[in-house]
């Protein structure tokens, strides 16, 4: 099976702008989460998409929001973008039986606010 | 509220000596713990995960990891290291009771092993 994919790897904006990231889960997972990786803070979860509803919430503010399509291919888009929002920005996917649980990561988008 | 401390930033090793990067965890219920490698400029790469059973957990690459529920800890282990082993190590946690099904998970800040040739 295909891993994870992210799409773009790298991308450069400027302060203000908006950014708009992808992310494909491996065929058959329904389950997409979205990380956010920073020197500073760590890797810190944003939210959580399950068959197109957000299940869960990260301590982000409003500015980043995601959505989850039909096929379970997920977006993130961050408005508004601020110096502190560059990152590797991360995608994992689960599979849908709740006894395997395992998070499986693509290999991110790094993010760099000019 | 759940959390995980990684106590050490940095761990070095020789080659061919055991190595331990050390995880402990703090939930309310009982945990399901796991752990991930990073490379440089890639994403995370599953381990080894603990849900239930027995304590001695067996992963990729010749890791494993102890699950110590008095400890609360659950660190990572390989009887001989390999210089290709050097790299980012992160533990994380999930409490099961207060996520529900939601599969977000907690964190450590990460220990960056290196292997010593």
């Amino acid at each position: 099976k295909a891993g994870v994919t992210q799409t773009p790897r790298y991308l450069i904006k400027t302060r203000g702008q908006q950014v708009t990231l992808s992310c494909s889960p491996i065929s058959g997972h329904r389950s997409v989460s979205w990380y956010q990786q920073t020197p500073g803070q760590g890797l810190q979860f944003l939210f959580e998409y399950f068959s197109e509803t957000q299940r869960n919430k990260g301590n982000f503010p409003g500015r980043f929001s995601g959505r989850q399509f039909s096929n379970s291919r997920s977006e993130m888009n961050v408005s508004t973008l601020e110096l502190g929002d560059s990152a590797l920005y991360l995608c994992a996917s689960s599979p849908p039986d709740g006894r395997e649980d395992t998070q499986y990561f693509g290999p991110g988008t790094r993010l760099t606010v000019l | 509220a759940q959390s995980v401390a990684q106590p050490e930033d940095q761990v070095n090793v020789a080659e061919g000596n055991p190595l331990t990067v050390k995880c402990t965890y703090s939930v309310s219920g009982n945990p399901y713990l796991f752990w991930y490698v990073q490379y440089p400029n890639r994403g995370l790469q599953f381990l080894l995960k603990y849900i239930t059973g027995d304590n001695l957990v067996k992963g990729s690459y010749g890791f494993e990891a102890e699950f110590n529920k008095s400890q609360t800890s659950f660190h990572l282990k390989k009887p001989s290291a390999l210089v290709s082993d050097s790299a980012l190590y992160f533990c994380a946690v999930r409490d099961p009771i207060s996520s529900g099904s939601a599969r977000q998970l907690t964190f450590g800040s990460g220990t960056q092993l290196t292997v010593l040739p």
